[in-house]
């Protein structure tokens, strides 16, 4: 059974411009969860998406954004880049909504300059 | 606001050595708590608890939950050096459903 796929691996990105990442959960798996992870805040939550609907937002501002498609795979936008957006943005895929086991992708790591 | 405790923060232990990690938690409407070891990217599933006093174990890792005391333990017997990882505790509540609150993670380095 493949793991939970994030694309790409890695991003070099100028302040100011966009980036899309993407995530594909496991299969079957309808729950994704983004989170940014930084040596000094550790993993902050981003959001949750179920059933193609955002179900939950942590505290980010509206820079970032998401989606999700009927295949559950999800979308994340980070618009009007800075520098402290520089970090490793991991997804995670589980079966439900809570309560069940959240596993990860390998990460996406965006460096902004 | 909801909050993850782990101490301590880094260990050095030697191969063979048994080591707990703790973490403590103070959330409203606790709902379960998971382990994750993480090597270099993707964070690793290892258990998730939901009942008081229940031992998870896998191998040399076992894990078990007080919710009265609002804490969990895991456990790590016979390390080895492939156990060298960081080690992070989350935490999810009925009211906040698919948010996990982690912790700063423990930094966990086994020598040979």
């Amino acid at each position: 059974k493949a793991g939970v796929t994030q694309t790409p691996r890695y991003l070099i990105k100028t302040r100011g411009q966009q980036v899309t990442l993407s995530c594909s959960p496991i299969s079957g798996h309808r729950s994704v969860s983004w989170y940014q992870q930084t040596p000094g805040q550790g993993l902050q939550f981003l959001f949750e998406y179920f059933s193609e609907t955002q179900r939950n937002k942590g505290n980010f501002p509206g820079r970032f954004s998401g989606r999700q498609f009927s295949n559950s795979r999800s979308e994340m936008n980070v618009s009007t880049l800075e520098l402290g957006d520089s970090a490793l943005y991991l997804c995670a895929s589980s079966w439900g909504r809570g309560g069940t086991e959240a596993f990860f992708g390998q990460g996406t790591r965006l460096t902004v300059v | 606001e909801d909050k993850v405790v782990q101490s301590p923060l880094s260990l050095v232990v030697h191969e063979g050595d048994t080591v707990t990690l703790n973490c403590s938690y103070e959330v409203t409407n606790f709902r379960s708590l998971l382990w994750y070891k993480q090597e270099k990217k993707a964070p690793t599933f290892l258990f998730m608890l939901t009942s008081s006093g229940i031992e998870k174990k896998s191998g040399r890792l076992s894990s078990i939950l007080d919710k009265k005391e609002l804490f969990s333990i895991l456990n790590i017997t016979a390390t080895q050096t492939g156990d060298s990882a960081v080690y992070l505790c989350a935490v999810e509540a009925y009211s906040n459903t698919g948010k996990l609150i982690f912790g700063q993670g423990t930094t966990l380095q086994v020598k040979p």
